[in-house]
């Protein structure tokens, strides 16, 4: 179903920088901003990141997104044990008419 | 504050039809886009649709035969009505608040408020 793929899994020591890729096609992330969301087990997803880089009011600017061409990433600097989580990039997809999600990627802090 | 707020049956029967209801308190509804998301266990996202406050909907292409999403103002509530429902609908339901905005040909979308959400069991 997801038509963005993300690697299932990432890993970092406390402190250390872990990047999160995003790739998609030319109808979703190629034309369109891509969103981050951080889903922390067994809570509702919360929006981590919009149009690209922008953290909403109270995100951590340890957190960074970014996009080029059909690929975006999400940047997490400083890796904390609260950043355990799966997190999930969407864009809108032109061809579908619809919003897609990724298909997630699992954080985890060694 | 916006807050949203789930409910309805937790277990509905294969073949009938799913009804879910999200209330919106701390704003009024006659504004956004208001969106449902699903969650199937130990799965990924899943975007379902969306309604305008103004009253058009856009449903996600694989379930659009099968979706209605609803608005009643008066009582700041929108709805979701999912039918013919197989175990594959088995999930956690989300809403959300979304908003779009277009610059030229570009689309962002995206929801910054989520209810905690509602397990939905598709059992006999």
């Amino acid at each position: 179903q997801s038509v963005l793929t993300q690697p299932p899994s990432a890993s970092g020591t406390p402190g250390q920088r872990v990047t999160i890729s995003c790739s998609g096609s030319s109808s979703n992330i190629g034309s369109n901003t891509v969103n981050w969301y951080q889903q922390l087990p067994g809570t509702a997803p919360k929006l981590l990141m919009y149009r690209n880089n922008q953290r909403p009011s109270g995100v951590p600017d340890r957190f960074s997104g970014s996009k080029s061409g059909t690929s975006a990433s999400l940047a997490i600097s400083g890796l904390q044990s609260e950043d355990e989580a799966d997190y999930y990039c969407a864009a809108w997809d032109d061809s579908l008419n619809g919003y897609v999600f990724g298909t997630g990627t699992k954080v985890t802090v060694l | 504050q916006v807050q949203l707020q789930e409910s309805g049956p937790g277990l509905v029967k294969p073949s009938e039809t799913l009804s879910l209801t999200c209330t919106v308190s701390g704003g009024s509804i006659s504004s956004y886009y208001w969106s449902w998301i699903r969650q199937p266990p130990g799965k990924g996202l899943e975007w379902i649709g969306y309604i305008y406050y103004s009253g058009s909907t856009n449903y996600n292409p694989s379930l659009k035969s099968r979706v209605t999403i609803s608005l009643d103002t008066s009582k700041n509530q929108f709805s979701l009505k999912l039918s013919s429902v197989t175990a594959a609908d088995t999930a956690v339901y989300y809403c959300a608040k979304a908003g779009i905005t277009i610059f030229g040909v570009v689309t962002s979308y995206y929801m910054d408020v989520w209810g905690k959400g509602t397990t939905v069991t598709v059992s006999s």
